[in-house]
């Protein structure tokens, strides 16, 4: 099974300004198979990002994805107040299908 | 556009089966491009992928190894639908229960959520 650390576990921003979360696995994904979702309480989470770097539909400018092998990062510029949220990584690499912990993005 | 409604009971008594419906629109069960899936969420044990189903040349399904003595993820052509049942339910089963559409290695459409508890 891979595991996924996300790093850090919680991160304290103020709006305006950069996010970088980290995404790192036991074995090596290949670039297609990692995603990215944020979770805002009392709603499923909803996809940021997938095939490392492509933004899903409808998804703003100001995320973006990159990595490879087994480390990957989420970089969101100029932090909205409707981004502070949990994020997730995910990889589809090998069954099971897994998830990191979570970072939780909260305003400082 | 794609949506997924869920339905089926919040409260399930131990050691019996925990059944779940998802009910699919503007897509098909049988879509060879994309997978049905079934994720739950907990504090203890953060989002943990079930299994799921799809079609090809003909249906498959890939499961847990956590969850593979006790689950069945059936497809329902006639309905365009697919459900969960887990068997033998304990307490480390309560959790919010979603069913996922991937497409492309990545879960794109999601249920509501349905909140499910094990307890008598």
């Amino acid at each position: 099974e891979i595991v996924l650390t996300q790093s850090p576990g919680t991160l304290s921003l103020s709006p305006g300004e950069r996010a970088t979360l980290s995404c790192r696995a036991s074995q090596s994904v290949g670039g297609r198979y990692l995603a990215w979702y944020q979770q805002k309480i009392g709603q499923p989470p909803r996809l940021l990002i997938y095939g490392t770097s492509i933004r899903a539909t409808g998804i703003p400018d100001r995320f973006s994805g990159s990595g490879s092998g087994t480390d990957f990062a989420l970089t969101i510029t100029r932090l909205e107040p409707e981004d502070f949220a949990v994020y997730y990584c995910q990889q589809y690499a090998s069954s099971p299908i897994t998830f990191g912990q979570g970072t939780r993005l909260e305003i400082k | 556009q794609v949506q997924l409604q869920q339905s089926g009971p919040g409260l399930v008594e131990p050691s019996q089966t925990l059944s779940l419906t998802c009910a699919i629109s503007g897509d098909s069960v049988s879509n060879n491009k994309v997978a049905w899936n079934w994720i739950r969420q907990s504090p203890s044990r953060g989002l943990e992928w079930l299994g799921k189903t799809q079609y090809g040349s003909k249906w498959s399904n890939d499961y847990a190894v956590s969850v593979r003595s006790r689950i069945t993820i059936n497809p329902d052509t006639s309905k365009n639908q697919f459900s969960l049942h887990l068997n033998a339910v304990t307490p480390e089963d309560t959790a919010i229960y979603y069913c996922v559409r991937d497409y492309k290695w990545a879960f794109d459409i999601w249920g509501q959520g349905t909140v499910v508890t094990v307890s008598s």
